[in-house]
C-alpha cells in the first residue's frame, strides 16, 4: 500500500537556524500539505499546495515559513529562523484528485533548543 | 467555540464492549466529515469517511447529522487493539480541521 514518506523522523535544532523538513507524498496524488502537532495539542493546519502554488495557509504559515515541491516527488517545508515555539511534530499530508480524504505522513518531531 | 469539538475521555471500556463517540462542528460550511484514529505520538490514521446516510465498515458505524452539526462514531465488540485516540475532523475548502480527540483504552 503507497504511503507518505517523511524525513529526517527527528530534527533538533538551535533557535534561529533554518530547518527543511521532506515529504514524499503517495505518488498519484495531487493535493500535498503540512500540519502540525504541539505536544498535548491539537493537530493544525498549516498549508496546502496544489498545481505548484499554494492554495490556503493558516494564520500560523507565517513569512518564516515556506513550502516547495523542488522536482516530481519531493514537497519540503522551511522555516527560516526557528523560535522554541516552533517545537513540534510536523506532518506532512497527500490526497487524490476527486477525494477530500489526507493520507498522513510518520512525522518529523522537530526540537528548538 | 470549537470549530470542532469532542469530549476528550478517557472512556475505558472492557474487552467486546460497544462504546460511542460523538463529535459537534461549528462551522456549517464544512463539506466532509471523517473519523481518524491516532496511536500515542504516531500520525493521524484515516479510519473512515463520514455520510449523511451513515455508513458501516466492519465493526465501525460512522453518522453525519448536518442539521444538528453532530458526528458520531459507534465501535462495536471493543479489542484491545482499538485502543487509541479517536481524532473528528471536519473539511472545508481541503483543509481539514481537527477536534482534540477522544481516548479509548480497552481493557482484559
Amino acid at each position: 500500500e503507497p504511503e507518505v514518506t517523511q524525513t529526517p523522523s527527528h530534527q533538533v535544532t538551535q533557535m534561529g537556524q533554518e530547518v527543511i523538513l521532506r515529504c514524499v507524498p503517495i505518488s498519484n496524488h495531487l493535493y500535498f500539505y503540512w500540519y502540525r502537532q504541539i505536544l498535548g495539542q491539537k493537530v493544525e493546519f498549516l498549508v496546502s499546495f496544489y498545481n505548484n502554488e499554494i492554495s490556503e495557509k493558516s494564520e500560523i504559515f507565517d513569512d518564516q515559513f515556506s513550502v516547495e515541491r523542488p522536482d516530481g516527488s519531493n514537497f519540503t517545508l522551511k522555516i527560516r529562523s526557528t523560535k522554541l515555539e516552533d517545537s513540534a511534530m510536523y506532518f506532512c499530508a497527500s490526497g487524490p484528485v476527486l477525494s477530500y480524504e489526507q493520507y498522513f505522513g510518520p512525522g518529523t518531531r522537530l526540537t528548538v533548543t | 467555540r470549537k470549530e470542532v469539538e469532542q469530549d476528550p475521555g478517557p472512556f475505558n471500556v472492557p474487552e467486546g464492549a460497544t462504546v460511542a463517540f460523538n463529535c459537534t462542528y461549528s462551522n456549517s460550511a464544512s463539506q466532509s466529515f471523517f473519523w481518524y484514529r491516532q496511536d500515542c505520538r504516531k500520525e493521524p490514521k484515516l479510519l473512515m469517511s463520514v455520510y449523511s446516510s451513515g455508513n458501516e465498515d466492519g465493526r465501525f458505524t460512522a453518522q453525519l447529522n448536518r442539521a444538528s452539526q453532530y458526528i458520531s462514531l459507534l465501535i462495536r465488540d471493543s479489542k484491545l487493539s482499538d485502543s487509541a485516540t479517536y481524532l473528528c475532523v471536519a473539511e472545508r475548502g481541503n483543509k481539514l480541521t481537527f477536534g482534540t480527540g477522544t481516548q479509548l483504552k480497552v481493557e482484559l
